[in-house]
């Protein structure tokens, strides 16, 4: 079935580093791949998205590509905040194989200091 | 709008009672989806409608654990009697499939219902 890798947290860095959070997914067909962000004490908000492959996704800041031959889709920052700290979920959805929902990875929790 | 409304945000009850989490879907989505997060076990999908219909109900740990959705307004997961390792967070998550040409499926989730079974 599809699965979702994602890097291991917890990852801390430093205001204004950049950020990079590996995530590799197994999937048939051509799935779209998700970020989802989770603030503490909330659910999970959709911070980007690619629906094929060299899609680039962005927001706030926050990128990435649909890489369909390495099977990754990489959430990267080029200068984090304090604010940016929060929950981070790779997921994809495989609507053209007939699933309908979303199938997440574990979540990577970041942790930005002053 | 108002976005998926969860209730209650907390509940802390007793081993062996019963437990009704609550959901309203964005208006006009027509899949809903019940998750539950744990620190163990991160976030799993435990069942979702589609219409109204459930469509897959295999996440869901035991048959003290149910599901329904009487309306496209409305969904509740109940669990009885409850158990302590049901402790955990529990969202529902709504999404509208086809609306706008849309072909992924793009969810929104509520904030979550904080259950703590002692």
């Amino acid at each position: 079935g599809d699965s979702v890798t994602q890097m291991e947290g917890p990852v801390t860095l430093s205001e204004e580093a950049f950020l990079t959070i590996n995530c590799t997914y197994t999937a048939t067909g051509y799935p779209s791949l998700f970020w989802y962000v989770q603030y503490p004490g909330e659910g999970l908000q959709l911070l980007l998205k690619a629906t094929k492959a060299d899609d680039k996704g962005s927001n706030k800041g926050f990128e990435a590509t649909y890489r369909k031959e390495t099977t990754s889709f990489h959430l990267e920052k080029g200068s984090v905040q304090v604010s940016d700290s929060a929950v981070y979920f790779c997921a994809l959805s495989n609507a053209g194989a007939g699933s309908y929902q979303l199938t997440f990875g574990k979540g990577t929790k970041l942790s930005v200091i002053p | 709008d108002a976005g998926v409304i969860q209730s209650p945000r907390h509940e802390v009850t007793e081993m062996g009672q019963e437990v009704t989490l609550r959901c309203k879907p964005i208006s006009g989505h027509n899949s809903l989806f019940w998750y539950r997060q744990t620190m163990m076990r991160g976030l799993e999908l435990l069942i979702y409608f589609n219409n109204n219909v459930p469509i897959d109900d295999s996440g869901m740990p035991e048959d003290r654990f149910s599901a329904k959705m009487p309306n496209a307004s409305f969904s509740t997961l109940k669990i009885q009697p409850s158990e302590p390792r049901d402790s955990a967070v529990y969202f529902c998550a709504s999404s509208s499939r086809g609306a706008g040409g849309l072909s992924y499926n793009e969810q929104f989730f509520g904030p979550g219902t904080r259950l703590t079974v002692l």
